[in-house]
């Protein structure tokens, strides 16, 4: 069975703080996502990466950085947390191929910032 | 970029009842996923189903890529079926990045 792991399930940080959200599967996939979960607005697209040390931004990239260093594990940085930035936070992977591939999510990260 | 709407929004049954939810798409894909999304907020994968139709149990789904729909079938439904359901799409292209329809909220009743 595919795994992606997210390192917190609930996370509470300051204004102002640098948060990591980080993120790892055991697939070998090519392809990591970061995406943002907010009431009424679904799911977008924060970040993705399509190799090790390569990133695209989403639709929504602002205030947010990402880091991929190793093929399993995909960084989410906020460099300096608001509140507007309070939300659940889900990771992804599939493999790259012509035609799309399945993608499969990790258990979400609920980020609180007070 | 592609535009995914999913309907109805919100759909409450009585247990034992079977249910239909559709998402609509704006263009070609190469892609499509329907998932549910637990109490705890995890996306389980239900289907991968770029084109033609799918049973798992008592569920089943259905795309017609060239209509650009997708249809969700859940029968003798469950109170544990209740939760959120995302239909996603991919554009073309090996990255496969997915645009997601705004959700449908289930609420089974025993």
């Amino acid at each position: 069975d595919v795994k992606v792991t997210q390192s917190s399930r609930y996370l509470v940080k300051r204004t102002g703080e640098k948060v990591f959200l980080e993120c790892v599967q055991d697939m070998d996939h090519e392809n990591m996502f970061w995406y943002r979960q907010d009431p009424g607005l679904g799911l977008r697209l924060i970040y993705f990466s399509y190799d090790v040390k390569m990133k695209e931004k989403g639709d929504i990239p602002e205030g947010y950085s990402v880091s991929r260093e190793k093929k399993e594990r995909f960084s989410l940085i906020l460099e300096s947390a608001s509140t507007n930035q309070t939300s659940m936070y889900l990771c992804a992977s599939s493999y790259s191929a012509l035609g799309g591939t399945e993608a499969f999510f990790g258990q979400g990260t609920r980020l609180t910032v007070v | 970029g592609i535009q995914v709407e999913q309907s109805p929004p919100d759909l409450i049954l009585q247990e034992g009842a079977n249910s239909t939810l559709r998402c609509n798409f704006s263009d070609s894909v190469n892609n499509l996923q329907w998932f549910h999304q637990n109490p705890w907020g995890q996306l389980i994968n239900l289907f991968y189903i770029p084109s033609g139709t799918k049973q798992n149990g008592r569920l089943s789904a259905t795309t017609v890529a060239t209509e650009r729909y997708s249809l969700l079938y859940i029968s003798s439904s469950q109170t544990t079926d209740s939760g959120v359901y995302f239909c996603a799409v991919g554009d073309t292209g090996a990255n496969s990045k997915l645009t997601f329809g705004k959700g449908i909220t289930l609420s089974v009743r025993p």
